[in-house]
């Protein structure tokens, strides 16, 4: 099965902080890799698909980068609406998903 | 505006088995763009993909529940089902049905609470 690490598991930001969550798998995964945002008491929202793909709708302020076994979700100019948690979550074949990260208001 | 939701009982006794119907509006099942699959949540805890089924039948499961679990389509009903047998109280959580588009969820239902509880 393959792992996948997320990092930090909590951070503090400020609004117009860049923002950057690390995401590693336990092998290779190519560029099969999604981004989600999940705000509470709601279902995640889809922000990056194939690790740098920007989901139709989604703010360009959000990026992803990465191949192989280490990929980044970047915020640019951190938002009010962009206190979340966000998941990356591995599409080769069989999913997972990382741990999350709860990015909080400093 | 493709919309998913989500139905079924609320509440299931242990070791009893967890059936769940995922409706969708506006698009088909059967388009051979998608697959359609479950995620759930337990309570204050991350997602855990439960599996994904094609149109065609094909189907993937999170190796930790196989055992388990069985994940349907019905193209008449435009429906997708999943059955989780032998529950405990690990399996209380929020589960979502969803759709896949280049192997990531791109729409979400917006999920249904099941509790395992006697």
């Amino acid at each position: 099965d393959i792992q996948m690490t997320q990092s930090p598991s909590t951070l503090s930001a400020s609004v117009g902080d860049r923002v950057n969550i690390t995401c590693r798998a336990s092998q290779n995964i190519e560029n099969w890799l999604a981004w989600y945002q999940q705000k509470p008491g709601k279902a995640p929202k889809l922000l990056i698909y194939k690790a740098s793909s920007l989901e139709s709708g989604v703010p360009s302020r959000f990026s992803g980068s990465g191949s192989g076994t280490e990929f980044t979700l970047t915020i640019n100019s951190l938002q009010p609406a962009d206190f979340a948690t966000y998941y990356c979550q591995h599409c080769k074949t069989y999913f997972s998903f990382g741990g999350g990260t709860k990015v909080e208001i400093k | 505006q493709v919309q998913l939701q989500e139905s079924g009982p609320g509440l299931v006794k242990p070791s009893q088995t967890l059936s769940l119907t995922c409706t969708v509006s506006d698009a088909s099942v059967r388009n051979e763009d998608f697959y359609w699959g479950w995620i759930r949540q337990s309570p204050g805890e991350g997602l855990e993909w439960i599996g994904h089924i094609y149109y065609s039948g094909t189907t993937y499961y999170n190796p930790s529940l196989q055992s388990r679990v069985s994940i349907s389509v019905d193209t008449r009903r435009n429906e997708l089902s999943l059955r989780l047998g032998s529950v405990t109280a690990a399996d209380t959580a929020v589960y979502y049905c969803g759709r896949v588009k280049w192997w990531a969820f791109d729409v979400w239902g917006p999920g249904t609470v099941v509790t395992v509880s006697s």
